[in-house]
């Protein structure tokens, strides 16, 4: 069962920055965030991932709040091909496993 | 090659058959993982190989699943006797592993199967 909640949909302007959230109020301390999307008729592609610091790469950045109990993923300028489904993971780093929740459906409009 | 394949990308069974779906990991990858998607559902984990340990098989849905990982490269995942609810999106994953898992999993692309 998924560690985390996210709102089922949301919406954003293409050109925008897209803030996604996510809560993970039980999360342990030696537990990692992790942030996948699902373009529709794809599997699922990596985006981010974070301990406790903030993170960016060349898709994104992440913001963990200090008490690590939230998180928010941040794409800042938005396009039509971001419209996907999002998902926040909580994982210990040996752990194989992903549990994946329903995520956050993002559409950007144009 | 450069990313995860699987193959077919699509299968059409009548109900019944057994059927055989492959996946191809990223080379040098040492982890391999199964999942499936029904429609409008998340993903489910179903079996993780490892090295040479024994596969974490616990996902599996029922005894006519069942896979394989041959030469620590190329897995097969076979469904024997196929059921209407076993229509999905049959997702293959791989990763390195240790500190370099942090980098997270590559996915295929999938293979839809369709039990009519």
């Amino acid at each position: 069962d998924a560690k985390t909640t996210q709102p089922p949909s949301m919406d954003c302007a293409e050109g925008r920055a897209a803030n996604l959230p996510c809560n993970h109020s039980t999360i342990s301390g030696n537990e990692y965030v992790y942030w996948y999307r699902q373009i529709h008729s794809q599997g699922p592609q990596y985006i981010i991932h974070g301990l406790k610091n903030n993170e960016t790469n060349e898709m994104a950045s992440l913001i963990i709040t200090e008490d690590r109990k939230s998180s928010t993923l941040i794409l800042p300028h938005a396009t039509l091909r971001d419209t996907a489904v999002y998902y926040c993971i909580v994982r210990l780093r040996e752990d194989y496993k992903l549990t994946f929740g329903k995520g956050t459906l993002l559409t950007v409009n144009p | 090659g450069a990313g995860v394949s699987q193959s077919p990308s699509n299968k059409v069974t009548e109900k019944g058959k057994d059927v055989e779906l492959r996946c191809d990991p990223i080379s040098g990858h040492t982890a391999l993982y199964w999942y499936r998607q029904s429609l409008g559902q998340g993903l489910e984990f179903l079996i993780y190989f490892q090295g040479n340990s024994a596969p974490d098989k616990s996902g599996l849905p029922s005894d006519r699943f069942s896979a394989e990982r041959t030469g620590g490269s190329v897995s097969t995942l076979t469904i024997q006797r196929t059921q209407q609810e076993d229509s999905a999106v049959y997702l293959c994953a791989s990763s390195l592993v240790g500190a370099l898992a942090n980098y997270g999993y590559t996915f295929g692309s999938g293979t839809r199967l369709t039990v009519v």
